[in-house]
């Protein structure tokens, strides 16, 4: 069974940095491209970030390019986002993503479904 | 940029057909995803690649993508189908490529 536990989600002021972390097991965690997406309260899923199997790319939304770097470990099975000069437009729910299908079959981290989601961590950005 | 819009809600008696719509300039030419969210739940992928269900979703629930509209059709809705339903592009076009989400259709069952 597809597992993705994220955690390190908090409260922070405006301007402070946070690291999520995400834990993946059952499956390959490095055959597939992963991913970051947010719930927003009161707008919807926004896409965050995505990083290839072996990290040679990555992908960022305008919104939090120049803040926010994806990055894994594949030995440790885990995916990270590192965010800084986080912003009260940052408050979200935020779930680790695995791609549908292996990186074999789609070259990239772009262009598949988000097939399996963790339950996701909270960060709230308040003063 | 590109812009996916869906109806705000959409609503249904159980046993009857639901069809939630995404538009978007020649959606056609794309791929679309669907994702289903029950209230405190995680998302669920229930449509990928317009008209191709993962493994575990019901046959209940379809897809199609013609034109300027996506169509994900749920038949003989029951209670459990009341969510949030979102679908999803990727824009290659642009370099990197973007990620695009409707704004959500809230399936109300009545």
């Amino acid at each position: 069974e597809v597992q993705l536990v994220e955690s390190g989600g908090n409260l922070v002021q405006p301007g402070r940095s946070l690291r999520l972390s995400c834990e993946a097991s059952g499956f390959t965690f490095e055959d597939y491209a992963m991913h970051w997406v947010r719930l927003v309260p009161g707008k919807g899923l926004e896409w965050v970030a995505g990083i290839t199997w072996n990290s040679d790319d990555t992908g960022y939304a305008d919104s939090v390019k120049g803040r926010f770097i994806i990055s894994r470990d594949n030995a440790k099975r885990s995916l990270y986002l590192q965010m800084i000069s986080l912003r009260v437009e940052d408050v979200a729910l935020y779930y680790c993503v695995k791609a549908a299908r292996p990186e074999s079959e789609t070259s990239g981290y772009a262009n598949d479904a988000f097939h399996m989601w963790g339950q996701g961590t909270v960060v709230t950005v308040s003063s | 940029s590109y812009v996916l819009t869906q109806p705000p809600s959409v609503s249904v008696a159980p046993g009857m057909t639901a069809t939630i719509t995404c538009e978007g300039d020649n959606i056609g030419s794309n791929s679309v995803h669907w994702y289903q969210r029950r209230p405190g739940q995680a998302p669920v992928l229930v449509m990928f690649y317009d008209d191709d269900r993962p493994s575990g979703i019901p046959e209940r629930f379809s897809g199609s993508n013609s034109f300027n509209t996506a169509t994900l059709t749920i038949s003989r809705v029951e209670a459990g189908d009341e969510a949030d339903y979102w679908c999803q592009v990727w824009v290659t076009t642009r370099h990197p490529p973007e990620v695009v989400f409707g704004g959500g259709t809230r399936l109300t069952v009545l």
